[in-house]
């Protein structure tokens, strides 16, 4: 099976920047997602990795490194409808998605 | 654009039950998927399908059957529901089922299984 960690929970100050981290045993490796999921709604499309390096969009980021088998999303001036979970998901060479169990983010007034 | 559905939005079903949650689409992706998910595993990969016509096995298969025969709908049975059936289900298309394809989620259906 694919193995995928990150942490369960996370809690940050309105206006601040927080990281989360993923990192990734997998049988293969075609690209990485993030996808973020508000309490009780369905998962939507954040940020797509598949060379390394950083992808900048707005005030969020994705980070990639293969060789290290790691990737984070950076959440900057973070508003309150940040809180939410965020996925971390492989694909790998079976071409199905593989996800982590989530990171639940709380942002803090 | 309705993007994705899914009914019942809720369902309460005694164990033994036959139950098929339904999904459709509008987007006339090719692939569709269907995921649990639980508190601290993730989503999982139940069946997907790369086209109508076409399926196949997840993760975690046992217990459910789909079928696919048009683009649209991507309908989940559960033949004789059982208590550890009890999840959050998400159905998903994607445009190709390739590795670089976004897939979009539909709302999902809160499933519990006494």
């Amino acid at each position: 099976g694919q193995n995928i960690d990150q942490p369960t929970e996370m809690t940050a100050t309105e206006g601040a920047i927080v990281q989360i981290n993923c990192t990734y045993q997998t049988s293969g490796f075609n690209g990485l997602f993030w996808y973020q999921q508000h309490a009780g709604e369905a998962p939507t499309f954040l940020s797509y990795n598949v060379l390394d390096g950083l992808e900048e969009k707005g005030r969020f980021s994705s980070f990639l490194s293969r060789s290290k088998g790691y990737s984070y999303l950076l959440l900057k001036e973070l508003q309150m409808k940040d809180s939410a979970s965020y996925l971390c998901a492989v694909i790998p060479n079976d071409y199905k998605l593989s996800f982590g169990a989530g990171t639940t983010v709380t942002v803090r007034a | 654009i309705a993007g994705i559905t899914q009914a019942p939005t809720s369902q309460i079903l005694a164990a033994g039950r036959r139950m098929t949650l339904r999904c459709t689409q509008d987007m006339r992706h090719n692939a569709m998927y269907w995921y649990r998910q639980d508190l601290g595993l993730g989503l999982r990969l139940i069946h997907y399908s790369n086209t109508a016509g076409t399926t196949g096995k997840g993760e975690v298969p046992d217990g459910y059957s789909v079928s696919r025969a048009n683009t649209d709908d991507f309908p989940l049975t559960l033949a004789s529901a059982v208590p550890s059936q009890t999840s959050v289900y998400f159905c998903a298309s994607s445009e190709t089922g390739g590795p670089t394809d976004t897939q979009y989620f539909g709302p999902g259906t809160r499933l519990t299984v006494l």
